[in-house]
This record gives C-alpha cells, sequence and structure tokens, in this order.
C-alpha cells in the first residue's frame, strides 16, 4: 500500500459546484497536511496546511484532517474557472534531526467549466 | 522578484549526454531540494540539503549527484543520462520548521533523446 492515495481524477464540475478532494494515508507518523495546487507548466504553491484532527477555513477553501481515520478532504466552495488545476495533498512526518521529509499524493486533476 | 528559480527551463538532449540544472533562492532559507515528476504528475522527493549538508538522499542512481556550493544554490548533475530520466525537475525551498512549506521553482523539462 502507498503511503499516501489520492484519485488523479480527473474532476471536471460547472462553476459555483462544491468541490471535494481527498486523500488517504497509511504512516501514522504523518503530522502535517498541506494542499499543493499546480497549475498546468507550474510549480506547486501551497494552498492550506493543518496540524492536528478538524477544519480549518480560509476564504472558499476548507481542508479537513481525520487523523483516526487517516483522511484528509479539501472542499472548495463556489468553485471558479481559475481554480482549474492540479491539486495535490502533502504530508510531513520526521525524517531525522529537526528534519520533516515531504509526500506527496498523485494529485487530482480539476477543471471548472464556465 | 522570483523567489526560486531554476535554468534551464528546457532542456533536450540525447542519451548519454551529461546534463547540469541549476537551482537559486533568495529567500534566505536552509534547506533546499529537488523533486522528479513524472508524465503522470506524481512528485517524488530526491535530495534535501540542509546548510549545504546532504539530509535526505532517496533512492535515485549514482548518475544524479547534487551540490550545494552555498545555502542558497543546490545544483543537479546528471551523468549518462537515459530515456527514463525524462520529467520535470523541481527545485524548491524552505526553513526548517515542521510545517515545511516549501516553495518550489518553475521547473526544468528534460527530453532524453
Amino acid at each position: 500500500q502507498k503511503e499516501v492515495e489520492q484519485d488523479p481524477g480527473p474532476l471536471s464540475v460547472p462553476e459555483g459546484a462544491i468541490v471535494s478532494l481527498n486523500c488517504t494515508y497509511s504512516n501514522s507518523a504523518f503530522q502535517y497536511f498541506m494542499w499543493y495546487r499546480q497549475y498546468s507548466r507550474k510549480g506547486p504553491e501551497l494552498l492550506m496546511y493543518t496540524y492536528s484532527s478538524g477544519n480549518k477555513e480560509d476564504g472558499r477553501f476548507t481542508a479537513q484532517v481525520d487523523k483516526s481515520s487517516k483522511y484528509i478532504s479539501l472542499f472548495i466552495r463556489d468553485s471558479q474557472p481559475s481554480d482549474s488545476a492540479t491539486y495535490l495533498c502533502a504530508m510531513s512526518a520526521p525524517s531525522g534531526g529537526s528534519n520533516y521529509k515531504l509526500t506527496f499524493g498523485k494529485g487530482t486533476l480539476l477543471t471548472v467549466n464556465p | 522578484d522570483t523567489a526560486v528559480s531554476q535554468t534551464p527551463k528546457y532542456l533536450v538532449t540525447q542519451m548519454g549526454n551529461d546534463k547540469s540544472i541549476k537551482c537559486e533562492q533568495n529567500l534566505g532559507h536552509d534547506t533546499m531540494y529537488w523533486y522528479k515528476q513524472d508524465s503522470k504528475k506524481f512528485l517524488k522527493i530526491m535530495f534535501s540539503y540542509n546548510n549545504k549538508e546532504l539530509i535526505i538522499n532517496e533512492t535515485v542512481p549514482n548518475r544524479f549527484s547534487p551540490k550545494s556550493p552555498d545555502k542558497a544554490h543546490l545544483n543537479l548533475h546528471i551523468n549518462s543520462l537515459e530515456l527514463g530520466d525524462s520529467a520535470v525537475y523541481f527545485c524548491a525551498s524552505s526553513q526548517v520548521t515542521p510545517q515545511e512549506t516549501q516553495y518550489f521553482g518553475p521547473g526544468t523539462r528534460l527530453l532524453v533523446l
């Protein structure tokens, strides 16, 4: 079983829809949970990060972590065509000393149609 | 101002050649990384340096050798290029914080013919 599993999609939704993106993980050592967004032909950029179980909201984006189920989600409300991108979940665990290593999911390609 | 920059953006070369990719960050970060993103968009860490010291070295062929002349630069040299090396290579940097907010460069698209 891979450490981080993410449905690659593609996911196509109409503008204004609520989008739900999900990842599961198997490594209990993961402590921090992040969502990165990657536009076509660009590098990934951090959208949100969370540490504890629960919800974290930032504008139209809500990140949810359920450590007991090893499941994280990203919700996008009122989706816009500009949200069309690949969304990658990422999780970090200690890798020795004060260093952390990030493990990415495979990414979900989202298209929001006007 | 570009926070993390990479050169070149595109690299087309023949099998067996040796090539280098350069990365520079002006964020004052202590840690830099090289990632490989394959055709299926899977992003996998290759190396990580903290203050010029190698701290993560994933299972990467010896043909790949990173070099960090100072903490703002991390270069990647690849010997005897193979077809399977074709991918997008991303450089990233971060402070050594638990949440590991990493800032990525624009990527170098390598095509080996």
